[in-house]
């Protein structure tokens, strides 16, 4: 059974770098063709994705938040974490973690297919 | 203002069938069958209901279907249930570039 959890602060202040770690369990984020993916919803808002890192370290980030973002993995704890500098009020979110599963379908490196399992989340507030 | 575009909301009666449309690009829906839908409850992890376009992960209720022509993805339910009533998205690969988009979500009612 796969689980994941994120966890981290539930309010932070502006201009100050948030860190979200996502603890998982059921599967190794050292073999197979999967990753983990961080995803946000503003209150009311829709899911935005913010950030992908792969089985073999390879990263992805959203182009519209690529300079505030860094996502690494530790294999051995089954953490993945998000950072993202800067933060802003409008930032504020629940902050989901995903096991996600690529595809080799597309071409020489993996893709993107879906986000298989969620987190239930965190919100996350930005205010002063 | 997200990538891929859906109706903000739809409703149904109970046992009635509705369809949710995702509109993309060329870019994103149109060139990829890596399109797949997500149900959102309130405080609820989200749930992987469609993926690939057309395949039901296990353990989701065959109630649900999804299809793609174009650029357009479209969400199915039949036989609306009250468990339903939900918040619906849309995602797709959108190339090595961008990678993920997501649509805006679709509040359902089940009247």
């Amino acid at each position: 059974q796969i689980t994941l959890k994120e966890s981290g602060p539930t309010l932070v202040k502006p201009t100050q770098t948030l860190t979200l770690t996502c603890t998982f369990s059921g599967f190794s984020l050292s073999t197979g063709v999967v990753g983990v993916g961080w995803i946000r919803q503003p209150p009311g808002k829709a899911l935005e994705w913010l950030a992908l890192i792969y089985w073999n370290a390879d990263r992805r980030y959203s182009p519209s938040l690529k300079s505030r973002l860094t996502i690494t993995k530790d294999t051995s704890k089954n953490q993945v974490v998000l950072t993202m500098t800067n933060m802003d009020p409008v930032d504020t979110a629940t902050y989901f973690c995903a096991h996600t599963k690529l595809t080799m379908a597309i071409g020489p490196t993996p893709s993107f297919e879906y986000f298989q399992h969620w987190g239930q989340g965190t919100l996350v507030t930005v205010s002063s | 203002q997200s990538a891929l575009t859906q109706p903000a909301s739809v409703s149904g009666s109970p046992g009635q069938s509705i369809t949710i449309s995702c509109t993309g690009t060329s870019s994103d829906v149109g060139s990829y069958n890596l399109v797949s839908w997500y149900q959102l409850h309130p405080g609820k992890a989200p749930k992987l209901i469609i993926y690939d376009a057309t395949k039901r992960p296990s353990g989701v209720s065959n109630r649900f279907s999804g299809s793609k022509s174009g650029n357009t993805a479209s969400l199915t339910i039949s036989g609306l249930q009250a468990e339903d009533e939900a918040n619906y998205f849309c995602c797709s690969y959108a190339g090595s570039s961008t990678s993920v988009v997501f649509g805006g979500g679709t509040e359902l009612t089940v009247l």
